[in-house]
């Protein structure tokens, strides 16, 4: 079955400062691998995925996600953080191949952006 | 397509009464599922639709919970009896089942009961 780690529950940064925020992942095949954000009171909105090919993601509002293998990681990041980019973060996996498309999601990281 | 569309956005009941929430998948979309969000839990998934059929109910906490999809533009998602540990944001998202496909979400129900 797959899995996936959030490092971190909470994370903050100053405005204009890199965010990172770490995913691990589970996974018995060849996974997919998505980034999705949740603003307060909405639902969820995919912000890039990995499927295959390029490692290197890019996805909305300046973020980007690199897929190593070797590390079972796919952390999410964006160069300089804006105040609008307060919000929760979810990484999410399905499995490649077969007729199982569900995602399984991590925990979340709340990302707090400071002036 | 204006998205997944879910109702209630909000809905407060008494613990012990019936709550059904309700969701319409993006047309053309084959899989459907129903996931409960809470601080303690994260996102869950209860049960999973594909062409209408449920594939995999095993999230769904116990025999108080039903889901059905009557059509391929209709999903429910019942409690009942409610208890006041049911409250929770439950969403409902969908997608087409294709190769790395992601699910759409839609706003969410925030259930509160009482």
């Amino acid at each position: 079955a797959q899995s996936v780690t959030q490092l971190g529950s909470h994370v903050s940064v100053s405005e204009g400062a890199l965010v990172l925020l770490r995913c691990n992942y589970s996974s018995s095949v060849p996974p997919y691998l998505f980034w999705y954000v949740q603003y307060p009171n909405q639902g969820l909105q995919l912000l890039l995925k990995y499927t295959t090919g390029a490692t290197l993601v890019k996805g909305i509002n300046g973020f980007e996600a690199e897929f190593k293998k070797s590390e079972t990681s796919f952390h999410l990041t964006k160069p300089s953080a804006h105040m609008s980019d307060a919000a929760e973060y979810f990484c999410a996996v399905s499995k490649s191949g077969g007729s199982n498309y569900k995602l399984t999601f991590g925990k979340g990281t709340l990302l707090t952006v400071n002036p | 397509d204006a998205g997944v569309i879910q109702s209630p956005r909000h809905e407060v009941t008494e613990m012990g009464q019936e709550v059904t929430l309700r969701c319409k998948p993006i047309s053309g979309h084959d899989y459907l599922f129903w996931y409960r969000q809470t601080m303690m839990r994260g996102l869950e998934l209860l049960i999973y639709f594909n062409n209408n059929v449920p594939i995999d109910d095993s999230g769904m906490p116990e025999d108080r919970f039903s889901a059905k999809m009557p059509n391929a533009s209709f999903s429910t998602l019942k409690i009942q009896p409610s208890e006041p540990r049911d409250s929770a944001v439950y969403f409902c998202a969908s997608n087409w089942g294709g190769v790395g496909t992601e699910a759409f979400f839609g706003q969410g129900t925030r259930l509160t009961v009482v």
